[in-house]
């Protein structure tokens, strides 16, 4: 099962573009990797999802290498209310289902 | 449309009791997983149920147990309740496979 790392944390001001890598050395065939928000006291929330090459949605853009043994979550443009707690998430679908959350990174926006 | 809803929101057991959270799914949504988060944590993986059964377990003991109805929603039950269970307990639902999970606000389970 693939184990996935995360810088710790991170700060960034107002307008900039924010890139955050985890690393998943052991990911297998079958896994997606999905890019998840937590403020504090809430559950996390959905950002991204993708399996291969590139993935673009409203908020964020998903890229991963050919290797798959790594992504990188971007988010463009970021303001205040984008400092939360983002996670990567490894999930395994072959047959019974295994969902390895990463450590977390904890992005603060500075105004 | 109604999001996942859990409860209760806040509890307190002692050591070596029982404990029983439940989840509502979200319309639609067929699969439930539950997640462990620690103080700092990021969420650990308890387990899934998809038609009631459970179909997928993260490194947790026995005494950690579930159950989903018919209406897809779901219980967690803890027995033998240890200091180091205290933590947020976080249910999400979605479609069966690796879809988008929404989770839910979780309990916050103190253990004395």
């Amino acid at each position: 099962l693939a184990k996935t790392t995360q810088p710790i944390s991170m700060d960034s001001y107002e307008g900039q573009e924010v890139n955050i890598t985890c690393s998943h050395n052991n990911i297998a065939t079958n896994d997606y990797i999905t890019w998840y928000q937590q403020f504090p006291s809430q559950g996390p929330r959905f950002i991204i999802q993708g399996y291969k090459t590139k993935v673009t949605n409203e908020v964020a853009s998903l890229f991963i290498p050919a290797d798959r043994k790594s992504s990188t979550l971007s988010l463009p443009r970021v303001s205040l209310s984008d400092t939360a707690v983002y996670y990567c998430l490894v999930g395994e679908t072959s047959g019974t289902y295994k969902y390895i959350f990463g450590t977390g990174t904890r992005l603060k926006v500075l105004a | 449309e109604t999001g996942v809803t859990q409860s209760p929101t806040h509890l307190i057991k002692t050591r070596g009791q029982q404990v029983t959270l439940r989840c509502s799914s979200q319309s639609g949504h067929n699969t439930v997983s539950w997640y462990q988060q620690a103080l700092g944590q990021g969420p650990q993986f308890i387990f899934q149920y998809y038609r009631e059964e459970e179909n997928g377990r993260g490194n947790f003991p026995p005494r950690f147990s579930g159950l989903q109805f018919p209406n897809y929603s779901s219980e967690l039950n803890v027995n033998a309740l240890e200091l180091d269970d205290s933590a947020l307990y976080l249910c999400a639902s979605s479609l069966q496979g690796f879809y988008e999970q929404y989770f839910g606000p979780g309990t916050r389970l103190t253990v004395t």
